[in-house]
């Protein structure tokens, strides 16, 4: 069976920090995959996605994540960080032959400090 | 577009009683998917509906749950009777197969936070 692993569950940084949250995920066959966000009060939406092409992939926001087939992993990535990026952060794969059945990881809280 | 849309968006009802929660799919959508999320499980599938017809139910806990799909804008999920450990965020998504392509993009509603005492 699939499944998601992020390593962090809470993640704390200042303003301008690097940032990179871990994703691991087990399936051997073709996958697509995925970050979505959800900023406080509002819905998860989608922040990035990887399905055929070029393993490093740009999103919104300046955030960019490298899919490294060998290691089954999906790390996230952006340079410096703001205030505003504080949110929650979802891994998801989706085996791409399966159709829409996309499993999700448990999540990664990040808090951004003024 | 108003985007996926949950009701209610909070629920709080004592343990036996019948809990249903509704969405509306963006329009012309025809994926529907109902979440789970806890702390301890994250974001679980429960069930996702396509044309209105269920396709996968793996994911529903037990007989408690059922979802229904009676049109291609409604769907609930219903509870019965609701247990503590019912409590949870419940979130709904579309998508649409033709524009989301291989990369099966969803787009999620706002959630409906459950708890039950």
């Amino acid at each position: 069976a699939q499944s998601v692993s992020q390593h962090n569950h809470h993640v704390i940084l200042s303003e301008a920090a690097s940032l990179e949250l871990g994703c691991n995920y087990s399936y051997g066959g073709t996958v697509n995959l995925f970050w979505y966000v959800q900023y406080p009060g509002q819905h998860l939406q989608l922040l990035l996605k990887y399905f055929s092409g070029d393993p490093l992939v740009k999103g919104i926001k300046g955030f960019e994540a490298e899919f490294i087939k060998s290691k089954f992993s999906f790390n996230l990535r952006k340079p410096s960080v703001q205030w505003s990026d504080t949110a929650e952060y979802f891994c998801a794969v989706n085996a791409g032959t399966g159709g829409f059945k996309t499993i999700f990881g448990a999540g990664t809280r990040l808090f951004v400090k003024a | 577009d108003a985007g996926v849309i949950q009701s209610p968006r909070h629920e709080v009802t004592e343990m036996g009683q019948e809990v249903t929660l509704r969405c509306k799919p963006i329009s012309g959508h025809d994926y529907l998917f109902w979440y789970r999320q806890t702390m301890m499980r994250g974001l679980e599938l429960l069930i996702y509906f396509n044309n209105n017809v269920p396709i996968d139910d793996s994911g529903m806990p037990e007989d408690r749950f059922s979802a229904k799909m009676p049109n291609a804008s409604f769907s609930t999920l219903k509870i019965q009777p609701s247990e503590p450990r019912d409590s949870a965020v419940y979130f709904c998504a579309s998508s649409l197969a033709r524009l989301a392509g291989l990369s099966y993009e969803q787009y999620f509603g706002p959630g409906t936070r459950l708890t039950v005492t």
